[in-house]
């Protein structure tokens, strides 16, 4: 069955890039889906990061747009999530998770995430 | 992305049916069919439970279901059971500001 790990590293200080990986497993992301990044502050509901379609189409929550780059590495079946300039506010347990939705080649529409990956705890901190 | 209306907490007793609605706008949960519905216990990853409005994955057990009226959609668990409770969160597709995903603040559920 399709598995998702996030990796990456667990502190990151103030002012600098937040950088994620999610390795995909039972499945290849060159075939199709979108991929997605969504985080949880602790204590806090879920917040959408973005999403990369397969071919590469990134959409972005307008809230993190200036900060957020998601890139998929077909050859190493993965994909990437980078946040510039982060706060203590951006502190939160990361996660990667395979997303439904329709490409209409101007945009896309979103359905469901599934399956997702464990999450990974990001603290910013100097 | 405004971020969709959900009770903070909802409780039920074993056996008993409630449900957590997930008020949105026309540009989200009124506009599209495209609601779906996660379960989160503590220090777990969310489960998709819902999806499209009212269809449930293979394995999801057939007491959660869900539906939707205007902008609002919610999740019936029917014959509540300890195992359910958990933090709920929906979520939909929304067409403001651009493409894009929004959720709910989340539900806490506790079964009494």
């Amino acid at each position: 069955q399709v598995q998702l790990q996030e990796s990456g590293p667990g502190l990151v200080k103030p002012s600098e890039t937040l950088s994620l990986t999610c390795a995909v497993s039972g499945y290849s992301i060159s075939s199709g889906y979108y991929w997605g990044w969504i985080r949880q502050p602790p204590g806090k509901g879920l917040e959408w990061i973005g999403s990369i379609y397969h071919s590469g189409s990134t959409y972005y929550n307008p809230s993190l747009k200036s900060r957020v780059t998601i890139s998929v590495d077909t050859s190493k079946n993965q994909f990437s999530l980078k946040l510039s300039s982060v706060t203590a506010a951006d502190t939160a347990v990361y996660y990667c998770a395979r997303q439904e939705g329709y490409y209409y080649g101007s945009g896309s529409y979103f359905y469901w995430f599934d399956p997702w990956g464990q999450g990974t705890l990001v603290t910013v901190s100097s | 992305q405004s971020a969709l209306t959900q009770p903070a907490s909802v409780s039920g007793s074993p056996g008993q049916s409630i449900t957590i609605s997930c008020t949105g706008t026309s540009s989200d949960v009124g506009g599209y069919n495209y609601v779906s519905w996660y379960q989160q216990h503590p220090g777990k990853a969310p489960k998709l439970m819902i999806y499209d409005v009212s269809k449930r994955p293979s394995g999801v057990s057939n007491r959660f279901s869900g539906s939707k009226s205007g902008n609002t959609a919610s999740l019936t668990i029917s014959g509540l059971q300890a195992e359910d409770e958990a933090d709920y969160y929906c979520s939909s597709y929304t067409s403001s500001s651009t493409f894009g995903v929004v959720f709910g603040g989340g539900t806490k559920l506790t079964v009494l």
